[in-house]
């Protein structure tokens, strides 16, 4: 099976634009969740979406959103981009290991606001 | 505010030798629990979960895991240089449930 793709790799955005990243989740799995990752803070959770409703959100302002698609890809999107942005972004997809739901990782986008 | 503890590290040990990496939780109601890898400018990688009390193997990884004490260990036997990496500690309170994520410790090993 392919793995979690994301696209695009990397990015840079100047403050107060918008970005939306992309994930496709491996085949079959239907939950993604997103995280942001930095130096100072570790990772993250952004939210989860499952079937195409979000299902748990993290304690990140409402410039973070998402959605998810029938065929399971998600995107989230932040606007009015702030410096703290900077950050990879992973997302992961969830399924079944050994009767125990388990998350695989994307490789991330890594994205810069200057 | 649920939260999941790794000592701040780095950990440095000798090739071949054991290396001990620890991590607490506050939440009595986690279920589950993971080790996830990452090396430098790569994503995590799961290397093993652990939701029973007691030891779980998997070739040179030991997950240990005590409820009670709220803590969850990772043992690397015979420590080689690629395990050099950030490993990190998760845990969720059940299914549908979102993963709580440690800060992380830095183990390197020396040749």
């Amino acid at each position: 099976k392919a793995g979690v793709t994301q696209t695009p790799r990397y990015l840079i955005k100047t403050r107060g634009q918008q970005v939306t990243l992309s994930c496709s989740p491996i085949s079959g799995h239907r939950s993604v969740s997103w995280y942001q990752q930095t130096p100072g803070q570790g990772l993250q959770f952004l939210f989860e979406y499952f079937s195409e409703t979000q299902r748990n959100k993290g304690n990140f302002p409402g410039r973070f959103s998402g959605r998810q698609f029938s065929n399971s890809r998600s995107e989230m999107n932040v606007s009015t981009l702030e410096l703290g942005d900077s950050a990879l972004y992973l997302c992961a997809s969830e399924g079944d290991k050994g009767g125990q739901e388990t998350q695989y990782f994307g490789p991330g986008t890594r994205l810069l606001v200057l | 505010q649920k939260e999941v503890e790794q000592n701040s590290g780095p950990l440095s040990v000798p090739e071949g030798a054991i290396a001990s990496l620890n991590c607490t939780y506050s939440d009595r109601g986690s279920q589950s629990f993971f080790w996830y890898r990452q090396y430098s400018g790569k994503s995590p990688e799961l290397i093993m979960f652990i939701y029973s009390n007691g030891d779980k193997e998997d070739g040179r990884f030991t997950a240990q895991l005590n409820k009670a004490s709220q803590y969850v260990s990772l043992l690397i036997r015979d420590s080689q240089p690629s395990d050099s990496a950030t490993y990190l500690c998760a845990v969720s309170t059940g299914a549908n449930s979102k993963l709580t994520f440690g800060k992380g410790i830095t183990l390197s090993v020396r040749p």
